[in-house]
């Protein structure tokens, strides 16, 4: 159980469009949802909280204005990357708590050309 | 600020061995989680095991198992009868009681199995 979907796995964007990622919680509520970005070989940092219904929490450095999450359900939770640029060409991670710790979504491979 | 650390950047293993990977974390809470995540090639994140801080007993997972030592802030994984598919990235993680549920990961270790 405690299953969260992240799609899509992998995009590939033209330098200036937005890409939009999706996590859903398959089979329990999340009332909150955290997202990551992991470079090559690199830990976890977290970009921001989002809580079902409210603003998104950004983490210190982190543009609010280039990277949109979006938590309008207790399933749904989207990041928008706006105008990328190739610097943003990254691996994005959501995550969701649960009873035992938490759950991760499988990731999305966003490349900027 | 809580922090994570894991000095070991890359540790290797016959298979079939034991081995232990270190972490230490920095806080000034009581009351805390604390886990260890698996990440493979796939970069799918999968928890290896979980402590309460609360709990004296060491968690134990299988093969897996931790040595957690409060007071020296300490939280080391040992990895008995090493397999092929143990060969990952491993990262500590803490969790604090209070505020907003954050976890906070190590720098991560890469773990190779050698045949």
């Amino acid at each position: 159980g405690a299953v969260v979907s992240q799609h899509p796995s992998w995009v590939i964007c033209k330098s200036g469009t937005s890409v939009k990622i999706e996590c859903r919680s398959l089979d329990f509520q999340a009332t909150t949802m955290f997202w990551y970005r992991q470079f090559p070989k690199q830990s976890l940092m977290l970009m921001a909280t989002s809580n079902e219904g409210s603003k998104a929490t950004y983490e210190q450095g982190v543009e609010k204005d280039k990277f949109l999450i979006n938590h309008a359900s207790l399933t749904l939770s989207t990041l928008t990357v706006t105008s990328a640029h190739p610097e943003d060409s990254s691996f994005y991670i959501c995550s969701a708590a649960v009873n035992y710790g938490y759950t991760f979504g499988s990731g999305t491979r966003l490349t900027v050309v | 600020a809580q922090t994570v650390t894991q000095s070991q950047p890359e540790m290797s293993v016959q298979e079939a061995e034991t081995v232990t990977l270190s972490c230490t974390y920095d806080t000034s809470e009581s009351d805390y989680y604390l886990f260890w995540y698996k990440q493979p090639p796939s970069r799918q994140m999968i928890l290896v095991i979980r402590q309460e801080a609360y709990k004296q007993q060491n968690a134990t997972e299988n093969r897996f198992s931790v040595n957690f030592q409060k007071a020296a802030k300490s939280f080391s994984l040992k990895i008995s009868d090493s397999q092929l598919g143990d060969a990952a990235m491993y990262f500590c993680a803490y969790r604090g009681i209070q505020g907003a549920q954050k976890l906070v990961f190590g720098q991560g270790t890469r773990l190779t199995i050698n045949p």
